[in-house]
């Protein structure tokens, strides 16, 4: 185990659906990501949070709204995808400190899959 | 534009066969670079990082080192359970992780 969970590790969504990924951490960080990875593309930075508060939210379509109640948990809210949007979702976290030593720290990730 | 391109797309070694991997960057005030190493279904894992050029790391049967304008990484007779996906990236002046497309390394015993 990492120290960041996600679930659930695979979803499969009709694009009228409505659902949602989570992510928990342990590891005291105060900043958490969502990245998207699709096939042979970098890995894309969906949003940001810093101490609960959203700092960045790369021209993601709206069709995503994320949620951080607090420090430890990272919601990515889905609703009316599109098949492009398959992808593995990653969610990361780190701290001033850890991220100068090693980056984030990324859990297993959501594999999405939209048909 | 803070910029990393990986080379080779896609690497097949047998086993022992020694290699390397390429990690191209251009960014304004280098932070650090990073490798990864992710395995299929699962999210990257932390490899090493470097921060001025002239370094290098090791771990294993893996080298890393930087220029100022590359990284390598070298892997010394591999075995099949060094087959995962490489990622490079690194965080300049913006403060943002920023990520090459990767290396798929498979080695067959």
């Amino acid at each position: 185990e990492t120290g960041v969970t996600q679930t659930p590790r695979h979803l499969v969504m009709g694009m009228t659906n409505k659902k949602s990924l989570k992510c928990e951490q342990h590891l005291g960080h105060n900043a958490m990501y969502w990245y998207k990875q699709s096939a042979k593309k970098p890995l894309e930075l969906m949003f940001v949070y810093s101490l609960e508060e959203r700092v960045e939210n790369n021209s993601v379509p709206s069709r995503f709204s994320p949620e951080c109640p607090n420090s430890s948990h990272l919601f990515l809210h889905l609703h009316t995808l599109q098949p492009e949007d398959s992808a593995l979702y990653l969610c990361a976290s780190s701290t001033g400190s850890s991220f100068a030593n090693y980056g984030y720290t990324f859990g297993s990730g959501t594999r999405l899959t939209v048909v | 534009e803070d910029q990393v391109t990986q080379s080779p797309e896609a690497l097949r070694l047998q086993e022992g066969e020694s290699s390397s991997l390429n990690c191209s960057y251009t960014v304004s005030g280098l932070r650090g670079l990073f490798w990864y190493r992710q395995d299929p279904g699962k999210g990257p894992e932390f490899l090493f990082t470097l921060y001025s050029a002239g370094e290098e790391k090791e771990k294993e049967r893996l080298k890393a080192t930087l220029t100022k304008k590359e990284s390598f990484l070298h892997i010394t007779a591999p075995k099949p359970e060094d087959s995962a996906t490489y990622l490079c990236a690194v965080v300049g002046a913006t403060n943002k992780l920023i990520f090459g497309t990767g290396t798929l390394l498979a080695v067959q015993p």
